[in-house]
């Protein structure tokens, strides 16, 4: 069984560009979300992947968006990087279609934005 | 939305000592988990714990969902056991969103 891998795990981009950020869900999970961590702060949510379809979205403004692609694995896209940007993006898969299921977190990436 | 406090924020231990981090949650909720956050960002999962008491070696974990907290028993402590300790609830109705707490920050000294 393998968990869930996020490429890459740093990244330096400049304010105004796009970013697009990786996430591998484990075996046999269906279900990915985003989670954005700022230095010192617990993760926020961000949104959430099920079978291909957004499923919920917290309170982060449209140019976060995301994809999630038939084998479940995700895409988090940023567009228009500003310097509040930086932060530590979390990817988290679990067994969705059912409340309640335990959440598996990947290593993350750091992302720099100057 | 759900508010999820921990406590205390900061946490500092002589090696072996036992420590007991808190966790109140504002309203019901689905699924309650315990991460460790090692240095490098991973989260550990430590418990999943909506209900009831767990142990898994040193540590346990108790919930208490009718009263809306959960405790984390950290016993005879490492310095490997240092790192921040998140508390995130899925509160009813959201669709697997986890809502964590600001973390415990714990040192453990030799």
């Amino acid at each position: 069984e393998t968990g869930v891998t996020q490429s890459p795990t740093h990244l330096i981009k400049t304010r105004g560009q796009q970013v697009t950020l990786r996430c591998s869900s484990q075996s046999g999970h269906n279900t990915v979300s985003w989670y954005q961590q700022a230095l010192g702060q617990g993760p926020q949510f961000i949104f959430q992947y099920y079978r291909e379809e957004e499923n919920g979205r917290g309170n982060f403004p449209p140019r976060f968006s995301g994809l999630q692609f038939p084998n479940y694995s995700s895409e988090l896209n940023v567009n228009a990087l500003e310097l509040d940007d930086s932060a530590l993006y979390l990817c988290a898969s679990s067994l969705g279609g059912l409340w309640g299921t335990e959440a598996f977190f990947g290593q993350g990436t750091r992302l720099t934005v100057v | 939305g759900i508010q999820v406090e921990q406590s205390p924020p900061d946490l500092i231990l002589q090696e072996g000592a036992n420590s007991t981090l808190r966790c109140n949650f504002s309203d019901s909720v689905n699924n309650l988990q315990w991460f460790h956050q090692n240095p490098w960002g991973q989260l550990i999962n430590l418990f999943y714990i909506p209900s009831g008491t767990k142990q898994n070696g040193r540590l346990s974990a108790t919930t208490v969902a009718t009263e809306r907290y959960s405790l984390l028993y950290i016993s005879s402590s490492q310095t490997t056991d240092s790192g921040v300790y998140f508390c995130a609830v899925e509160a009813t109705g959201t669709a697997s969103k986890l809502t964590f707490g600001t973390g415990t920050r714990l040192q453990v000294t030799l």
